[in-house]
């Protein structure tokens, strides 16, 4: 079955660490998206990207890092610049206007 | 820019209430509009939609419709279910391929039996 697969489900960072997110899509969509969760902030997007070789920065790109070196694939990395990475991050994808599909999530924790 | 604003939960009912989640939103031009759900630990999942104003949305019992004239797009349920408890986000976008989903903040649905 066609999806967004994020991994890991759970990821612990250090101090001054940085961390890369993967999500990977076999959906054949051109655009993904990454987006934080917050409890009571809702869903704030990060990066985004329409084509592959191309992403643009969303509301909060600060601290973070995307590259889309393949349509299938759109990693996020969290580097040390990011001062509060704890949240659940979820990567979405879309042929278009309609139809987004979310993935499972990942929950970051600094330890 | 575009905005959307919904109620602040958490909502608390009994099986079987009625259940209304207020939604309004910002935007220029024709925005398409959802109702996205998601549960403990999970992704989200997408409710129901509606792309154009007097669109009716409706999906596991749940219903929202497209009110142009006050920017509005509230989720309601005629008897909910101890199962229907999660979170629940009203989101929009643009209708231009690949542009991103603005959400609200979420409301929380708590269930009883």
């Amino acid at each position: 079955d066609g999806g967004i697969t994020q991994s890991p489900k759970y990821l612990f960072r250090k101090e001054g660490q940085n961390v890369t997110l993967s999500c990977e899509q076999n959906l054949n969509h051109d655009a993904m998206y990454w987006y934080r969760q917050d409890p009571g902030q809702g869903l704030r997007l990060i990066y985004y990207s329409q084509i592959v070789n191309d992403f643009q920065k969303g509301d909060i790109a600060e601290g973070y890092s995307v590259s889309r070196e393949k349509k299938e694939s759109f990693p996020l990395t969290v580097t040390s610049a990011q001062k509060n990475p704890t949240a659940f991050y979820l990567c979405a994808s879309t042929p278009g206007s309609y139809g987004y599909t979310f993935g499972s999530g990942t929950r970051l924790t600094v330890v | 820019g575009d905005s959307v604003t919904q109620m602040e939960g958490p909502v608390t009912l009994s099986e079987e209430a009625f259940l209304t989640i207020n939604c309004t939103y910002t935007a220029t031009g024709y925005p398409s509009l959802f109702w996205y759900v998601q549960y403990p630990g999970e992704g989200l999942q997408l409710l129901l939609k509606a792309t154009k104003a007097d669109d009716k949305g409706s999906n596991k019992g749940f219903e929202a419709t497209y009110r142009k004239e006050t920017t509005s797009f509230h989720l309601e349920k005629g008897s909910v279910q101890v199962s229907d408890s999660a979170v629940y986000f009203c989101a929009l976008t643009a209708n231009q391929a690949g542009t991103a989903l603005i959400f609200g903040k979420g409301t929380t649905l708590s269930v009883s039996s």
